[in-house]
C-alpha cells in the first residue's frame, strides 16, 4: 500500500486558518473512519492531534478540527499561533489490519 | 498516566539484528482492548508504522517489513519489544513506541535512534 498523499507544505499568518489535506483512496481513507493527524515538532516525538477523523482528545485546543469527505481527509487549524509551526502527518487504517502514514506537512507560521 | 519509553542500542552492524524494548508505567500492557505499536522515522524524513500488539499478543505487521519482524510482549516486565532481522543502511531509523490504541496512538514514547553500520 502506498503512503497517504499529502502537500509538502503549507503557511499561514498569526490568526488566519490553514487546512492541510490528507489523500487516499477507498480502500484506507475513503473506506473508514479511522484517520488520525500526529503533530511534530523537530526532534520531539509526534502527538495526536486528531483520532477518528474528527475527535480531539483531552488538552487538544478546539482550533484543531479534522473532517473527511470522499477519500481525502482534512485538518484545520484556526487561530494560528506562533506554537502551531510543526510537521502535521496524517495516518488511516488500510484495512487487513494495517495503517498507513502520509508523507507530511511542513506548516509555516509566517 | 501511561508514559512508554524506548531503550536499546543505538548502533546495529549490517546483516543483524535490532532488539529495542519498551517499558510502559502508569498502566498495564495488558489492559483490555490495549494495542501496543512500533513506529519508525528516517533521518528527514517521514513516518512509518512497523507494526502492533494486541495486548492478548496477537500481532501485526506492516506488508514490506513482515518477513522481518517480531514484536512479542513482557508481561512481567511490562515492557514490549521488536525484532528487525537482516538490517540495513535504510533501517536507520529514529524507532518510537506507542499506544494504545490501534488507529490513534496517544502516548508516544521519546525515540530512539538506531544507525545501520558496517
Amino acid at each position: 500500500q502506498s503512503a497517504l498523499t499529502q502537500p509538502p507544505s503549507a503557511s499561514g499568518s498569526p490568526g488566519q486558518s490553514v487546512t492541510i489535506s490528507c489523500t487516499g483512496t477507498s480502500s484506507d481513507v475513503g473506506g473508514y473512519n479511522y484517520v488520525s493527524w500526529y503533530q511534530q515538532h523537530p526532534g520531539k516525538a509526534p502527538k495526536l492531534m486528531i483520532y477518528e477523523v474528527s475527535q480531539r482528545p483531552s488538552g487538544v485546543p478546539d482550533r484543531f478540527s479534522g473532517s473527511k469527505s470522499g477519500n481525502t481527509a482534512s485538518l484545520t487549524v484556526s487561530g494560528l499561533q506562533a506554537e502551531d509551526e510543526a510537521d502535521y502527518y496524517c495516518s488511516s487504517y488500510g484495512g487487513n489490519n494495517n495503517i498507513i502514514f502520509g508523507g507530511g506537512t511542513k506548516l509555516t507560521v509566517l | 498516566q501511561l508514559q512508554l519509553q524506548e531503550s536499546g542500542p543505538g548502533l546495529v552492524k549490517t546483516s543483524e539484528t535490532l532488539s529495542l524494548t519498551c517499558t510502559a508505567s502508569g498502566g498495564s500492557i495488558t489492559s483490555s482492548t490495549y494495542y501496543w505499536g512500533w513506529i519508525r522515522q528516517p533521518p528527514g524524513k517521514g513516518l512509518e508504522w512497523i507494526g502492533s500488539i494486541y495486548w492478548s499478543g496477537s500481532t501485526y505487521y506492516t506488508p514490506s517489513l513482515k518477513s522481518r519482524v517480531t514484536i512479542s510482549l513482557d508481561t512481567s516486565k511490562n515492557q514490549f519489544s521488536l525484532k528487525l532481522t537482516s538490517v540495513t543502511a535504510v533501517d536507520t531509523a529514529v524507532y518510537y513506541c506507542a499506544g494504545p490504541d490501534f488507529y490513534g496512538m496517544g502516548v508516544w514514547g521519546q525515540g530512539t535512534t538506531v544507525t545501520v553500520s558496517s
